[in-house]
């Protein structure tokens, strides 16, 4: 069964605080993404990445960073996290291969922060 | 660009009532479709996708969803709801043509009450 495991479910940390969201993969896959979910807005893209060591910003990069050392492990970070990045953060891959790449998204559970 | 617009935040329903969640798209090339669920504190799930080919496209738990060019339109529809049917469903649009990146419409939370 394929799956993408995020490390953290439900996560709380302080004003100003360095935060670590990890998630792996184990479909092999090249692409990998970092979501937040908030109420009424959907998904909006944070990061991506299309290879190792690779990362491309989507459209609300900023306040955040990305890791991508190996292929199965996407990390998002928070250098100094603030209240208004209070959120649920879902990590999702996908294949690369022309054949394969439709646009489908593989999920993760989702990782709940808030930021007091 | 493209774009996805949910036309429903919240669809209240009866349990055993049949529901439309609505959902169109602007592009100005070939498209794929998708709907996807997410169930309370969890992540998203493929619900179902149009790719090619028929137009009718069938999916997991009885959801069957219709792409419509014309209209630019991809709504889904059950025709028999029940309760753990309540949840939050995303519309997404992708480009044809191998370019992977997913557009999300806001969502529609769907609760069905007995």
């Amino acid at each position: 069964d394929v799956k993408v495991t995020q490390s953290s479910r439900y996560l709380v940390k302080r004003t100003g605080e360095k935060v670590f969201l990890e998630c792996v993969q184990d479909m092999d896959h090249e692409n990998m993404f970092w979501y937040r979910q908030d109420p009424g807005l959907g998904l909006r893209l944070i990061y991506f990445s299309y290879d190792v060591k690779m990362k491309e910003k989507g459209d609300i990069p900023e306040g955040y960073s990305v890791s991508r050392e190996k292929k199965e492990r996407f990390s998002l970070i928070l250098e100094s996290a603030s209240t208004n990045q209070t959120s649920m953060y879902l990590c999702a891959s996908s294949p690369s291969d022309r054949g394969a790449n439709t646009g489908e998204l593989f999920f993760g559970e989702g990782s709940r922060l808030t930021v007091l | 660009a493209q774009s996805v617009t949910q036309l429903d935040s919240q669809v209240p329903v009866f349990e055993e009532a049949p529901v439309e969640l609505r959902c169109n798209y602007s592009s100005s090339v070939s498209v794929y479709l998708f709907w996807y669920v997410q169930y309370p504190n969890q992540g998203l799930q493929l619900l179902l996708k149009y790719l090619s080919g028929s137009t009718l496209v069938k999916g997991i738990n009885g959801f069957e969803a219709e792409f419509n060019k014309s209209q630019t339109s991809f709504h889904l529809r059950k025709p028999s709801v029940h309760i753990s049917d309540t949840a939050e469903y995303f519309c997404a649009v992708s480009l044809s043509g191998g370019y992977n990146k997913l557009i999300f419409g806001a969502g529609t939370r769907l609760a069905v009450h007995p």
